[in-house]
């Protein structure tokens, strides 16, 4: 079956334009997940959806960052103003919902490459 | 809060020879271990993971990893590697009770040579 997919795979902007990075998890996965990886900081948590719980927006790094998930499936990843210390590969990750036992896998997307120049 | 540090950036080694690539944890609480490989232009996949039982986990490709709780660590090992191991590795954990949030650690390089 299809896995998760991102969209665009790379974009490149000029500093302080607005990017709306796309993540499509997989049918029936109610958790998504945001990360960024940036060169020598490794991947790091930007934001959880679970369900219709309100999200945990815990890692966004600045109000500049937001993302918003519809409808239980697509999420938008929104950055404004870019900066280019914005510039890293922001994953996506989808997984099943969480239960009582251990966690359940996340599965990533490819990855959407941000230029900012 | 928990952290995962790996101690390697980058390992080169020989194809047919063994490695370990490390990784420590940090976690006042009990955690759920795993190890994620990257091929380049690809997103992450799940190498193996530690959830309890057994500390020696067997992985995909040949990877074995085992969790030590007493040393906090959880290095991965592969008896014999191939130029198609070449990848970013990444450790990482998620704390137990917690919600799935993942804490990767920074990564390290893995370059087989012919």
């Amino acid at each position: 079956g299809a896995g998760v997919s991102q969209s665009p795979s790379n974009k490149v902007t000029e500093k302080g334009k607005d990017v709306e990075l796309r993540c499509d998890p997989i049918s029936g996965h109610t958790a998504l997940y945001w990360y960024r990886q940036s060169l020598g900081q490794g991947l790091e948590f930007l934001i959880y959806f679970q369900g219709n719980s309100a999200p945990d927006k815990s890692g966004l790094p600045s109000d500049r960052f937001s993302a918003e998930r519809t409808g239980g499936s697509v999420s938008t990843l929104t950055i404004q103003r870019t900066q280019q210390e914005d510039s890293a590969v922001y994953l996506c990750a989808s997984s099943l919902g969480r239960g009582t036992g251990p966690p359940r896998e996340q599965y990533f997307g490819p990855g959407t490459r941000l230029t900012v120049t | 809060a928990q952290s995962v540090t790996q101690l390697d950036s980058q390992v080169p080694v020989f194809e047919e020879a063994p490695v370990e690539l490390r990784c420590n944890y940090s976690s006042s609480v009990s955690v759920y271990l795993f190890w994620y490989v990257q091929y380049p232009n690809q997103g992450l996949q799940l190498l193996l993971k530690y959830l309890s039982g057994s500390t020696l986990v067997k992985g995909i490709n040949g990877f074995e990893a085992e969790f030590n709780k007493s040393q906090t660590s959880f290095h991965l090992r592969k008896p014999s590697v191939h130029i198609s191991d070449t990848a970013e590795y990444f450790c990482a954990v998620i704390i137990s009770g917690g919600y799935q949030k993942v804490t990767f650690g920074i990564g390290t390089k893995l370059q087989v040579i012919p």
